[in-house]
């Protein structure tokens, strides 16, 4: 199984402004991934990080508004650039990989990112 | 396009037996998956089915038929920290996840 902490937990913004999400993984993964998750709502995929290489990004999602950094195999960020209020959500951060064992399909999560912005 | 359904909300009273079902219409399939989430929390895996047929683990167990695109949990003997969303979720043929809406079990006493 897996471990996984993400910083902030929780943040309220201003319009304009950028927030800067951290996630790491207590070992090394070969695929992590950002969702973001309305309340009561599905998860959405904004994109999937990996290590040394461009991060895929899902439809409506753009590198310019989200870019991702992936330095390592434990560690990924993801920044919500030039916030507007229809960026308030939660953002998970998740991971999966081969090392996870007989589990190769699960995914774990990390607690989440509450994010509001004014 | 690629599409899960499952019922938006259930209902069940603590100690019985409730199954969720999931049909999913998904270009290429590799396996079933279910994921619970509590309110606040994070999903957390349950199940993943692959082959067809019926896998237990406890009071839960996660149903799959290929030929039907169809699939279930069962959850048995209910308590109430069952209560939260499930949420099925299928790979697709370039092994990506794809989400269901998810499904709230409301259980009472």
């Amino acid at each position: 199984s897996a471990v996984i902490s993400q910083k902030p937990s929780r943040d309220i913004c201003q319009r304009g402004t950028s927030l800067t999400i951290q996630c790491q993984v207590d070992s090394q993964v070969t695929m992590m991934f950002w969702y973001r998750q309305q309340p009561g709502q599905s998860l959405t995929l904004i994109a999937t990080a990996n290590q040394g290489s461009e991060a895929t990004y899902e439809s409506g999602f753009v590198i310019d508004k989200f870019p991702i950094s992936r330095p390592n195999l434990t560690f990924s960020t993801l920044t919500v650039s030039n916030m507007s209020p229809e960026d308030s959500s939660i953002y998970l951060c998740s991971a999966e990989g081969p090392q996870f064992g007989r589990d190769t399909d699960t995914q774990y999560f990390g607690p989440g990112t509450r994010l509001t912005v004014l | 396009g690629q599409s899960l359904e499952q019922p938006s909300e259930v209902t069940a009273v603590e100690g019985a037996i409730v199954q969720i079902n999931c049909t999913y219409q998904t270009s290429g399939f590799y396996g079933l998956s279910w994921y619970q989430q509590h309110d606040g929390g994070a999903p957390t895996f349950l199940s993943y089915n692959a082959l067809d047929g019926l896998e237990e683990t406890g009071r839960f167990s996660s149903f799959l038929s290929r030929s039907d695109s169809y699939g279930y949990l069962l959850l048995q003997e209910l308590q109430m920290k069952d209560s939260a969303s499930y949420f099925c979720a299928v790979r697709d043929s370039n092994y990506q996840l794809i989400w269901g809406a998810g499904t709230k079990l409301i259980i009472k006493p």
